[in-house]
Protein backbone atom coordinates (compact mmCIF):
# COMPACT_ATOMS: atom_id res chain seq x y z
CA UNK A 1 0.00 0.00 0.00
CA UNK A 2 1.05 3.58 -0.99
CA UNK A 3 2.65 5.84 2.47
CA UNK A 4 2.47 9.23 2.45
CA UNK A 5 5.31 10.68 5.14
CA UNK A 6 4.92 14.06 7.00
CA UNK A 7 7.13 15.43 9.92
CA UNK A 8 5.08 15.09 12.98
CA UNK A 9 5.32 18.81 13.42
CA UNK A 10 6.95 22.37 11.70
CA UNK A 11 6.91 25.40 13.70
CA UNK A 12 7.44 29.14 12.31
CA UNK A 13 7.55 32.32 13.46
CA UNK A 14 4.67 34.68 12.54
CA UNK A 15 5.29 36.42 9.09
CA UNK A 16 7.44 33.77 8.25
CA UNK A 17 6.69 30.98 5.64
CA UNK A 18 5.65 27.70 6.78
CA UNK A 19 6.55 24.66 4.47
CA UNK A 20 5.00 21.55 5.10
CA UNK A 21 6.29 18.53 3.08
CA UNK A 22 4.82 15.10 2.38
CA UNK A 23 6.78 12.62 0.83
CA UNK A 24 5.65 9.56 -1.05
CA UNK A 25 7.18 7.21 -4.07
CA UNK A 26 6.80 9.19 -7.10
CA UNK A 27 4.22 11.40 -5.46
CA UNK A 28 4.66 13.66 -8.50
CA UNK A 29 3.44 11.57 -10.45
CA UNK A 30 0.18 12.00 -8.13
CA UNK A 31 -2.82 14.20 -7.76
CA UNK A 32 -2.67 15.61 -4.10
CA UNK A 33 -4.85 17.27 -1.92
CA UNK A 34 -4.07 19.24 1.72
CA UNK A 35 -6.32 19.74 4.40
CA UNK A 36 -6.58 22.01 7.96
CA UNK A 37 -7.72 20.67 10.77
CA UNK A 38 -8.25 23.15 13.73
CA UNK A 39 -8.83 21.75 17.58
CA UNK A 40 -11.92 20.43 18.06
CA UNK A 41 -13.14 21.05 14.30
CA UNK A 42 -13.60 18.91 11.11
CA UNK A 43 -10.59 19.06 8.63
CA UNK A 44 -11.27 21.54 5.76
CA UNK A 45 -9.88 21.53 2.17
CA UNK A 46 -6.92 23.99 1.43
CA UNK A 47 -5.34 23.02 -1.32
CA UNK A 48 -6.77 20.85 -4.22
CA UNK A 49 -5.24 19.14 -7.28
CA UNK A 50 -1.33 19.84 -5.69
CA UNK A 51 -1.89 23.34 -6.17
CA UNK A 52 -5.57 24.70 -6.78
CA UNK A 53 -7.14 26.40 -3.91
CA UNK A 54 -11.00 26.32 -3.28
CA UNK A 55 -12.66 29.75 -3.01
CA UNK A 56 -12.99 31.26 0.39
CA UNK A 57 -8.81 30.12 1.15
CA UNK A 58 -5.72 33.20 1.40
CA UNK A 59 -3.68 33.02 -1.71
CA UNK A 60 -1.06 32.73 1.10
CA UNK A 61 -1.54 28.89 1.22
CA UNK A 62 -0.21 27.25 -1.88
CA UNK A 63 1.00 23.83 -2.66
CA UNK A 64 3.42 22.38 -5.06
CA UNK A 65 4.60 18.53 -6.21
CA UNK A 66 7.26 17.12 -7.94
CA UNK A 67 9.53 14.06 -7.85
CA UNK A 68 9.20 12.40 -4.74
CA UNK A 69 7.51 15.69 -2.49
CA UNK A 70 4.50 17.36 -2.13
CA UNK A 71 4.86 21.01 -0.39
CA UNK A 72 1.73 22.53 1.14
CA UNK A 73 3.28 26.51 1.32
CA UNK A 74 1.64 29.04 3.92
CA UNK A 75 3.64 32.46 3.21
CA UNK A 76 3.05 35.20 6.21
CA UNK A 77 1.82 33.03 8.50
CA UNK A 78 -0.81 33.85 11.32
CA UNK A 79 -1.32 32.85 14.55
CA UNK A 80 -4.76 31.60 13.07
CA UNK A 81 -2.76 28.94 10.74
CA UNK A 82 -2.10 27.01 13.94
CA UNK A 83 -3.48 23.43 13.12
CA UNK A 84 -2.98 20.29 11.88
CA UNK A 85 -2.02 19.64 8.18
CA UNK A 86 -2.75 16.34 6.20
CA UNK A 87 -1.89 15.40 2.44
CA UNK A 88 -4.13 12.86 1.01
CA UNK A 89 -3.95 10.82 -2.58
CA UNK A 90 -6.10 8.38 -4.14
CA UNK A 91 -3.34 5.19 -4.86
CA UNK A 92 -4.79 3.50 -8.15
CA UNK A 93 -3.00 0.60 -7.48
CA UNK A 94 -5.79 -0.35 -5.20
CA UNK A 95 -8.47 1.90 -5.37
CA UNK A 96 -7.51 2.97 -1.69
CA UNK A 97 -7.34 6.79 -0.35
CA UNK A 98 -4.63 7.46 1.78
CA UNK A 99 -3.82 10.46 4.05
CA UNK A 100 -0.48 11.43 5.21
CA UNK A 101 0.06 11.00 9.37
CA UNK A 102 -0.63 14.84 9.39
CA UNK A 103 1.46 17.85 10.51
CA UNK A 104 1.10 19.98 13.63
CA UNK A 105 1.57 23.39 12.29
CA UNK A 106 2.96 25.94 15.76
CA UNK A 107 3.48 29.54 15.25
CA UNK A 108 5.97 30.37 17.92
CA UNK B 1 -26.38 26.01 2.69
CA UNK B 2 -24.25 22.97 1.96
CA UNK B 3 -24.53 20.69 5.06
CA UNK B 4 -23.86 17.76 5.83
CA UNK B 5 -24.84 16.38 9.56
CA UNK B 6 -23.89 12.96 10.79
CA UNK B 7 -25.92 11.07 13.44
CA UNK B 8 -25.95 7.44 14.89
CA UNK B 9 -22.55 7.48 16.82
CA UNK B 10 -22.35 6.06 20.28
CA UNK B 11 -21.09 3.32 23.01
CA UNK B 12 -21.53 0.05 21.82
CA UNK B 13 -19.88 -3.39 23.24
CA UNK B 14 -17.06 -5.28 21.08
CA UNK B 15 -18.86 -7.00 18.66
CA UNK B 16 -21.88 -4.77 18.53
CA UNK B 17 -23.42 -3.33 15.32
CA UNK B 18 -24.09 0.69 14.92
CA UNK B 19 -25.49 2.34 12.07
CA UNK B 20 -24.01 5.59 11.02
CA UNK B 21 -26.18 8.72 8.68
CA UNK B 22 -25.70 11.18 6.96
CA UNK B 23 -27.88 13.80 5.87
CA UNK B 24 -26.81 16.05 3.38
CA UNK B 25 -28.40 19.53 2.15
CA UNK B 26 -27.58 22.78 0.18
CA UNK B 27 -26.69 20.60 -2.92
CA UNK B 28 -27.59 18.28 -5.43
CA UNK B 29 -26.88 15.00 -3.71
CA UNK B 30 -27.44 12.30 -5.99
CA UNK B 31 -24.38 13.84 -8.26
CA UNK B 32 -22.24 13.46 -6.11
CA UNK B 33 -19.77 10.70 -4.82
CA UNK B 34 -19.80 10.38 -1.16
CA UNK B 35 -17.10 9.40 1.47
CA UNK B 36 -16.65 8.13 5.41
CA UNK B 37 -13.29 9.26 6.84
CA UNK B 38 -12.38 8.49 10.84
CA UNK B 39 -10.06 9.90 13.50
CA UNK B 40 -9.35 7.55 16.21
CA UNK B 41 -8.64 10.02 19.34
CA UNK B 42 -5.67 11.81 19.15
CA UNK B 43 -4.67 10.05 15.66
CA UNK B 44 -4.54 11.02 12.38
CA UNK B 45 -7.09 10.90 9.58
CA UNK B 46 -8.39 7.18 7.89
CA UNK B 47 -9.85 6.97 4.77
CA UNK B 48 -12.88 4.55 5.51
CA UNK B 49 -15.45 4.10 2.53
CA UNK B 50 -16.55 5.52 -0.55
CA UNK B 51 -19.63 5.49 -2.81
CA UNK B 52 -20.49 6.60 -6.06
CA UNK B 53 -23.28 8.62 -7.50
CA UNK B 54 -25.74 5.08 -8.18
CA UNK B 55 -24.54 3.02 -5.37
CA UNK B 56 -22.80 0.73 -7.68
CA UNK B 57 -19.44 1.21 -7.09
CA UNK B 58 -18.24 1.00 -3.40
CA UNK B 59 -14.73 0.76 -1.81
CA UNK B 60 -13.29 0.13 1.75
CA UNK B 61 -10.21 0.28 3.70
CA UNK B 62 -8.87 -3.09 4.44
CA UNK B 63 -9.19 -3.10 8.19
CA UNK B 64 -13.05 -2.63 7.59
CA UNK B 65 -14.15 -5.08 4.43
CA UNK B 66 -16.58 -7.76 5.84
CA UNK B 67 -17.57 -6.02 8.63
CA UNK B 68 -18.91 -2.14 7.54
CA UNK B 69 -21.32 -1.40 4.34
CA UNK B 70 -21.66 1.95 2.98
CA UNK B 71 -24.70 2.89 1.11
CA UNK B 72 -26.68 5.94 0.06
CA UNK B 73 -30.33 6.77 -0.65
CA UNK B 74 -31.00 10.03 -2.92
CA UNK B 75 -34.17 10.34 -2.40
CA UNK B 76 -33.78 10.73 1.26
CA UNK B 77 -30.26 12.79 0.23
CA UNK B 78 -28.69 10.36 3.06
CA UNK B 79 -25.20 8.57 2.58
CA UNK B 80 -25.19 5.64 5.49
CA UNK B 81 -22.36 3.52 6.92
CA UNK B 82 -23.57 0.24 8.73
CA UNK B 83 -20.91 -1.05 11.07
CA UNK B 84 -20.47 -5.19 12.03
CA UNK B 85 -18.79 -7.20 14.15
CA UNK B 86 -17.30 -3.48 16.12
CA UNK B 87 -13.59 -3.63 17.28
CA UNK B 88 -11.81 -1.41 20.20
CA UNK B 89 -9.84 -0.23 17.56
CA UNK B 90 -13.25 1.18 15.01
CA UNK B 91 -13.29 3.86 18.22
CA UNK B 92 -12.76 7.17 16.49
CA UNK B 93 -15.18 10.13 15.10
CA UNK B 94 -16.37 9.69 12.31
CA UNK B 95 -16.73 12.02 9.44
CA UNK B 96 -18.79 12.26 6.33
CA UNK B 97 -17.38 13.92 3.20
CA UNK B 98 -18.70 15.07 -0.12
CA UNK B 99 -16.01 14.40 -3.00
CA UNK B 100 -15.10 17.83 -4.86
CA UNK B 101 -16.80 16.47 -8.18
CA UNK B 102 -13.85 17.29 -10.43
CA UNK B 103 -12.99 16.18 -13.37
CA UNK B 104 -12.39 11.38 -12.03
CA UNK B 105 -13.72 10.93 -8.72
CA UNK B 106 -10.73 9.09 -7.67
CA UNK B 107 -8.23 11.26 -7.58
CA UNK B 108 -10.58 14.00 -6.46
CA UNK B 109 -11.02 15.76 -3.16
CA UNK B 110 -13.05 15.71 -0.14
CA UNK B 111 -14.30 19.67 -0.36
CA UNK B 112 -17.61 19.19 2.19
CA UNK B 113 -17.04 17.41 5.90
CA UNK B 114 -19.73 16.92 8.37
CA UNK B 115 -19.18 17.90 11.97
CA UNK B 116 -18.32 14.16 12.98
CA UNK B 117 -20.33 11.46 15.37
CA UNK B 118 -18.23 9.93 17.74
CA UNK B 119 -18.26 5.67 17.85
CA UNK B 120 -16.78 4.01 21.01
CA UNK B 121 -16.33 0.58 21.59
CA UNK B 122 -16.11 -0.59 24.73
CA UNK B 123 -16.99 -3.10 27.18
Amino acid sequence: SYVLTQPPSVSVAPGQTARIPCGGNNIGRKTVHWYQQKPGQAPALVVYDDSDRPSGIPERFSGSNSGNTATLTISSVEAGDEADYYCQLWDSSNDHWVFGGGTKLSVL
Amino acid sequence: EVQLVESGGGLVQPGGSLRLSCAASGFTFSSYWMTWVRQAPGKGLEWVANINQDGSEKYYVDSVKGRFTISRDNAKNSVYLQMNSLRVEDTAVYYCARVRGGRSPYDDAFNIWGQGTMVTVSS
